[in-house]
Parts: structure tokens; C-alpha cells; sequence
């Protein structure tokens, strides 16, 4: 079976561009999360999906939004985009909510 | 205060050792708590859940203490391959919030 699927996997994007990220959960998996990670630090929760629905929001900017789609993939975007944004975006997924999650290999987007 | 604290590291240890990781969490609510292993550039992977009754992975223990808020990871006999970042995870806010440790290098050396 295959994992957890993210695209692209490397992104170079411009200050003030928006941008959009993938992702395919395991199939079967209902539950979806979004994490930025950036260098020497821990993932850090962006969102969580459930039956295409938003069940939890970190503390990012309104910049951030997410959705699921019928089949349990989902996107993340990223509108006006600063600096800061650059690194490491990576999608969970699993069965169930409070559960553990199997990550993708994530998206490096840098932004210049 | 982070909600979710971890010992900075990096652990230097020799092959064969034991080593003990520990973290604290602030939100007395949280749900589910687990440990995850990233590799340098690589994506985290669940190691195991943790429970307040512990549990135990081969070489490896875990355990939750609600009362303290603490959670530990041992892992015995060392392995070169056991070189890599441990994540403590914490569930929040019903579930529907993931909280990760900033992580703990670990070295082993031959």
C-alpha cells in the first residue's frame, strides 16, 4: 500500500505569491493534519481535517488555510508569502482522530 | 511556558548504553501522548504510544505520569542505529490538536 503521498516536494516560490501543497492520505485514513517544520525545531500543528471537516487550528495566520476533499485528500495554502514561510510542510494521516499519525516525506517550500 | 518541553540534548552515548529521555507537558487535559524518531531530513515516524501503565517495545519503555504531567522513553542496549531525533507528542483540545517537543538529539557511538 502506499504511504502518505505529498507534492510537489520541493518548491521555490517569491515573497507575496500564494502557493498550494498536496496531499494523499493512506487509504482508509480519515483524519488529516498539516505541520510546518522548520530547521532544529519540532513539527508545528497547522491544522487537523476529519470527514472533510476542521476539527483543530494552531496558531498560524489567517494566510494559512486547508481543506479536505471527499476522498480524504487535502490541501494547504498558503496566501502572501513571507521569508518566514520557508521550510519543511509536512501532511499526517490517520484512521481515526487521537491517534497516532503516519507522516508523508513533506514539501520544502523556500520562499525568496 | 512551551506546552510541550523536552531535554535539549544532544545525548552523546556509546554503543550498549542506556539512555533516558523526558518531557513535560503543561495542559492537564492533554488525551493521547506518543514518541516519535526523525532521522536528518527525514520525516518523523511514531516510535510508540505511551501509556500510564507503561509500555514496553523491545529495547524500548515508555511511560506517561498524568499526576506529574511527565512522560519518559528508556532505551536500553544502544544501537548505532538508534542516531536520530525523539519527539514527544501530546494530544490536545479533544484530540483535534497535536503538540510536538522541539526534540532530543541522540548519538551513538561504537
Amino acid at each position: 500500500d502506499a504511504g502518505v503521498t505529498q507534492s510537489p516536494t520541493h518548491l521555490i516560490k517569491t515573497r507575496g505569491q500564494q502557493v498550494t501543497l498536496r496531499c494523499s492520505p493512506i487509504s482508509g485514513h480519515k483524519s488529516v493534519s498539516w505541520y510546518q517544520q522548520v530547521l532544529g525545531q519540532g513539527p508545528q500543528f497547522i491544522f487537523q481535517y476529519y470527514e472533510k471537516e476542521e476539527r483543530g487550528r494552531g496558531n498560524f495566520p489567517d494566510r494559512f488555510s486547508a481543506r479536505q476533499f471527499p476522498n480524504y485528500s487535502s490541501e494547504l495554502n498558503v496566501n502572501a508569502l513571507l521569508l518566514g514561510d520557508s521550510a519543511l510542510y509536512l501532511c499526517a494521516s490517520s484512521l481515526v482522530d487521537n491517534y497516532g499519525y503516519t507522516f508523508g516525506s513533506g514539501t520544502r517550500l523556500t520562499v525568496v | 511556558r512551551k506546552e510541550v518541553e523536552q531535554d535539549p540534548g544532544p545525548f552523546n552515548v556509546p554503543e550498549g548504553a542506556t539512555v533516558a529521555f523526558n518531557c513535560t507537558y503543561s495542559n492537564s487535559a492533554s488525551q493521547s501522548f506518543f514518541w516519535y524518531r526523525q532521522d536528518c531530513r527525514k520525516e518523523p515516524k511514531l516510535l510508540m504510544s505511551v501509556y500510564s501503565s507503561g509500555n514496553e517495545d523491545g529495547r524500548f519503555t515508555a511511560q506517561l505520569n498524568r499526576a506529574s504531567q511527565y512522560i519518559s522513553l528508556l532505551i536500553r542496549d544502544s544501537k548505532l542505529s538508534d542516531s536520530a531525533t525523539y519527539l514527544c507528542v501530546v494530544t490536545a483540545e479533544g484530540g483535534f490538536k497535536t503538540i510536538f517537543g522541539a526534540g532530543t538529539r541522540l548519538f551513538v557511538k561504537a
